[in-house]
């Protein structure tokens, strides 16, 4: 089973508006990361969230990551349709596990 | 391209067929992944190499997967006797060593399998 579970599972919103996803998980994380993935294409890493960090920024994209209610979320402002995709999040459990485990993803349709 | 590469990057066999794919990581990644992605759902681990020693396998790789990476640089995923619940994306990942930028895994575009 994953441990990651995004929210909402599909999001439709129009160009301009800002999408907001959420991801829970159930084991203690050494970080947190979020994936762009196009239809039937690789996943492009879009930010690195460590356990002791609270938020981060790139560009148009925040992430927040609460430790204490193992959750985080992503936010998109100022949706492109380029910005049509799923979207995972997948948690790193430290240097000894080094594979990461992802969420069932987001589907997110930004329409023109 | 310096990226990661897959090849094929789609196969289509029959019901008991056996299939390989081939990984080629970026040159100075020394660890490789393995993940398994069925449609509408996120990847799920399948193992990884740190150069060429297989240091971890999930248990969803069956005995009939089989991973190698023989020389610590590409790497080839075989599946013997396919299933038609083999049937998903099969990518690939590589990343540096802990401690070192995070260990960002990097991506390839993915071989697709449908089994007939």
């Amino acid at each position: 089973s994953q441990q990651g579970e995004e929210d909402p599972q599909a999001l439709s919103i129009q160009e301009g508006e800002n999408a907001t996803m959420n991801c829970s998980y159930k084991t203690s994380i050494n970080n947190l990361q979020w994936y762009r993935q196009n239809s039937g294409r690789g996943l492009v890493h879009l930010i690195l969230i460590r356990s002791n960090e609270r938020e981060k920024h790139s560009g148009r994209l925040r992430v927040t990551l609460d430790t204490s209610k193992k959750s985080s979320s992503l936010l998109i402002t100022a949706s492109r349709a380029a910005d049509t995709a799923s979207y995972f999040c997948a948690t790193h459990e430290g240097a000894a596990g080094n594979k990461l485990t992802f969420g069932g993803g987001t589907r997110v349709l930004v329409k023109p | 391209d310096t990226g990661v590469s897959q090849d094929p990057r789609h196969k289509i066999t029959k019901r008991g067929q056996n299939v390989t794919f081939r990984c080629d990581p970026i040159s100075e990644h020394n660890r490789l992944y393995w993940y398994r992605q069925t449609l509408g759902q996120g990847p799920e681990f399948l193992t990884y190499f740190q150069n060429e020693a297989q240091l971890e396998k999930s248990r969803l790789l069956s005995d009939r997967f089989s991973a190698e990476r023989p020389k610590g640089s590409f790497s080839t995923l075989e599946i013997q006797r396919t299933e038609q619940g083999d049937s998903a994306m099969y990518l690939c990942a590589s990343s540096l060593p802990p401690g070192r930028k995070n260990n960002e895994q990097f991506f390839g575009p993915g071989t697709r399998l449908t089994v007939l």
